[in-house]
């Protein structure tokens, strides 16, 4: 099945500085790679996410770049703001297996 | 976008009982699963959510502990039976719209305390 592993498990940026959260998955079959993101005491939300014909998608500050060929995609968050400061998964495979999680700090 | 409702928002238990956790999406949904995220760790698949026919456990799960429910497109429900405080977690259901859809949407999710 799916393993997916995370990296970072804690980021600590001052706002306004990028951040950048990566996953690997190991099944090569694995076509659609989300993103989420969890506040404190709330289920995930999802942030943006890729498939597998795709390199890179971008919506605003948030962007995900896809390697196939690496197994591996990245979340990249510019301009961080104080709010971004949460937990992020990923999740690959057919049954989104996740990834263990990042959290993210964005000092004022 | 659509709304999904869990019941109840958390719940303290005592060890021994079963509680039933209800979710409610008000639109017809393709797929339904549910995940379980013990404190501080990450999302699990517990099962997906069948309906009409019985639900399909992950490894590690089974129906007499997690029994589900899915009567139509549009709830089910999970049942902690026989609890213990190994399963205070929160319980997440989680819905697929299909439709050519894969992106998957989460409720608030059920926090659980079983003393």
């Amino acid at each position: 099945g799916e393993n997916v592993e995370q990296h970072p498990s804690t980021l600590s940026v001052q706002e306004g500085d990028s951040a950048v959260i990566k996953c690997t998955y190991s099944d090569s079959a694995s076509n659609y790679f989300p993103w989420y993101k969890q506040e404190l005491g709330k289920g995930p939300q999802l942030i943006i996410d890729i498939r597998s014909n795709v390199g890179e998608k971008k919506d605003q500050r948030i962007a995900v770049t896809l390697n196939k060929t690496a197994k591996h995609f990245s979340l990249h968050i510019t301009e961080t703001q104080p709010e971004d400061s949460a937990v992020y998964f990923c999740a690959a495979g057919q049954n989104f297996v996740f990834g263990p999680g990042t959290r993210l700090s964005v000092l004022p | 976008s659509a709304v999904i409702s869990q019941k109840p928002s958390r719940d303290i238990c005592q060890r021994g009982t079963s509680l039933t956790i209800q979710c409610q999406v008000d639109s017809q949904v393709t797929m339904m699963f549910w995940y379980r995220q013990q404190p501080g760790q990450s999302l699990t698949l517990i099962a997906t959510a069948n309906q009409g026919s019985e639900a399909t456990y992950e490894s590690g799960f089974v129906i007499d502990k997690f029994p589900i429910s899915r009567p139509n497109l549009t709830f089910s429900t999970l049942t902690v039976s026989n609890m213990s405080p190994e399963d205070s977690s929160i319980y997440l259901c989680s819905v697929v719209w299909g439709g050519g859809n894969t992106e998957a949407f989460f409720g608030q999710g059920t926090r659980l305390t079983v003393v």
